[in-house]
């Protein structure tokens, strides 16, 4: 596609439900990033993929989120048992080189923006 | 630890006023570093980069960034400031190392008073 899109744009969850996020990259994009931006904030890293491999998930806030791009394009992020303070804009970035010292620069897509109530 | 702070959390010019916005960032190593903006219900998208060579770097739309190594600084600058630059400012930075993440500033809110 022409562009970075993630799915849904707006996710309302009670607390305690589990939420699922897609993103999917530019065509060809072997490096795909996940950021979570927090109102009044910049983007905080989650993780990171090159093709289907999660070489970094050292941002990932606890073990209720899991990410997966399990052929190497579409991308998931998946937060369980959602609490107040996951709510924020999951944002989903890709760059067509690996991040291998690379300085590719990253094309964002507009985010999710997830409420948990 | 590697972090990036931007001094400014709001800044408001009027139009054809000079802007500047301050960015340090703290890293161990040699760094890429990146100036990215948001406009009113847009995505994040690239403003300008520095990889190498010319510590004076330019960008679209008339920006330009300065990186002073002594100063751990990474200022962005643009002479005459339009109504169409109010927009959300980030500073980020990557260290070379293999897979390294970039690390993104809390953001600067510009606004331009037409």
């Amino acid at each position: 596609g022409a562009g970075v899109s993630q799915s849904p744009r707006y996710k309302v969850a009670k607390r305690g439900q589990d939420v699922a996020l897609r993103c999917d990259p530019i065509s060809g994009h072997v490096s795909l990033f996940w950021y979570q931006q927090a109102l009044g904030q910049g983007p905080e890293f989650l993780t990171y993929f090159q093709n289907e491999a999660q070489l970094d998930k050292s941002g990932l806030p606890s073990d209720r989120f899991f990410a997966e791009r399990p052929e190497g394009s579409v991308s998931t992020l998946k937060i369980q048992r959602t609490q107040q303070e996951d709510s924020a804009v999951y944002l989903c970035a890709s760059s067509l080189a690996p991040q291998t010292g690379s300085n590719e620069k990253l094309f964002f897509g507009s985010g999710t923006q997830l409420s948990v109530l | 630890a590697q972090s990036v702070s931007q001094h400014n959390h709001h800044v408001i010019l009027s139009e054809a006023a000079s802007l500047e916005l301050g960015c340090n960032y703290s890293y161990g190593g040699t760094v890429n570093l990146f100036w990215y903006v948001q406009y009113p219900g847009q995505h994040l998208q690239l403003l300008l980069k520095y990889f190498s060579g010319d510590p004076l770097v330019k960008g679209i739309k008339g920006f330009e960034a300065e990186f002073i190594k002594s100063k751990f600084s990474f200022n962005l600058r643009k002479p005459s400031v339009q109504w169409s630059d109010t927009a959300e400012y980030f500073c980020a930075a990557k260290g070379r190392s293999s897979a390294s993440k970039i690390i993104f500033g809390s953001g600067t809110r510009l606004s331009i008073r037409p």
